[in-house]
């Protein structure tokens, strides 16, 4: 069965500093992949997806960005975070529906 | 418009009562319909597909009309276990990957 692991779970960061988030799949090949976020009271927000290695759309235009070195691998990141980017980071597997991780909640302070 | 808009709840219900949920979507071309289920501060987590025909799961109840663009979810004989966030998810047609739409929730809180 497919799985998907997504770390770490929590993390505090300050202002002006790197990010970088993790999400692997495992039990499925070139899954369509992506990363979204739910700030407080607010939506899921959809950040970029990809349908495969090195290929990344970007929904929103922002201070993150997105890769894939591995077809079961994807990464958030960002150089410099800024307190807008607190919120609870989810990514997700599959097409329709989709499968997400746990998240992480990240608090930029 | 917003794409995908659901009551504002939130819902505070005791056990054992019935309770419906209502979204609605501004794309008429939309295709595919979901609920998933969100709690506190966790994933959120496929409930139930809704189709055409309508569709149960147990004490479940998916209805969609399409004429409307109207889905709803009915949930019977509420438990305890059942208070979380329920959201409205719509698959837009065609254009990129991504097209999934997520309605903002309805939180629901069963009271004993």
């Amino acid at each position: 069965s497919q799985t998907i692991h997504q770390w770490p779970a929590t993390l505090v960061q300050p202002v002006g500093s790197p990010l970088s988030l993790e999400c692997t799949v495992e039990g499925t090949s070139n899954p369509n992949l992506y990363w979204y976020r739910q700030a407080a009271g607010r939506g899921l927000q959809l950040l970029f997806y990809s349908v495969g290695i090195g290929q990344i759309s970007s929904e929103v235009p922002q201070n993150l960005s997105a890769s894939r070195p591995q077809d079961r691998q994807f990464i958030l990141s960002s150089k410099k975070l800024l307190l807008s980017d607190s919120g609870f980071y989810l990514c997700a597997w599959g097409d329709s529906p989709l499968h997400f991780g746990n998240g992480t909640r990240l608090t930029v302070t | 418009r917003k794409e995908v808009e659901q009551d504002p709840g939130p819902f505070n219900v005791p056990e054992g009562a019935t309770v419906a949920f209502n979204c609605t979507y501004s794309n008429s071309a939309s295709q595919s319909f979901f609920w998933y289920r969100q709690d506190c501060r966790k994933e959120p987590k496929l409930l139930m597909s809704v189709y055409s025909s309508g569709n149960e799961d147990g004490r479940f109840t998916a209805q969609l009309n399409r004429a409307s663009q109207y889905i709803s979810l009915l949930i019977r004989d509420s438990k305890l276990s059942d208070s979380a966030t329920y959201l409205c998810v719509v698959n837009l047609v065609g254009g990129s990957q991504g097209n999934l739409i997520f309605g903002k929730g309805t939180k629901l809180s069963v009271k004993p």
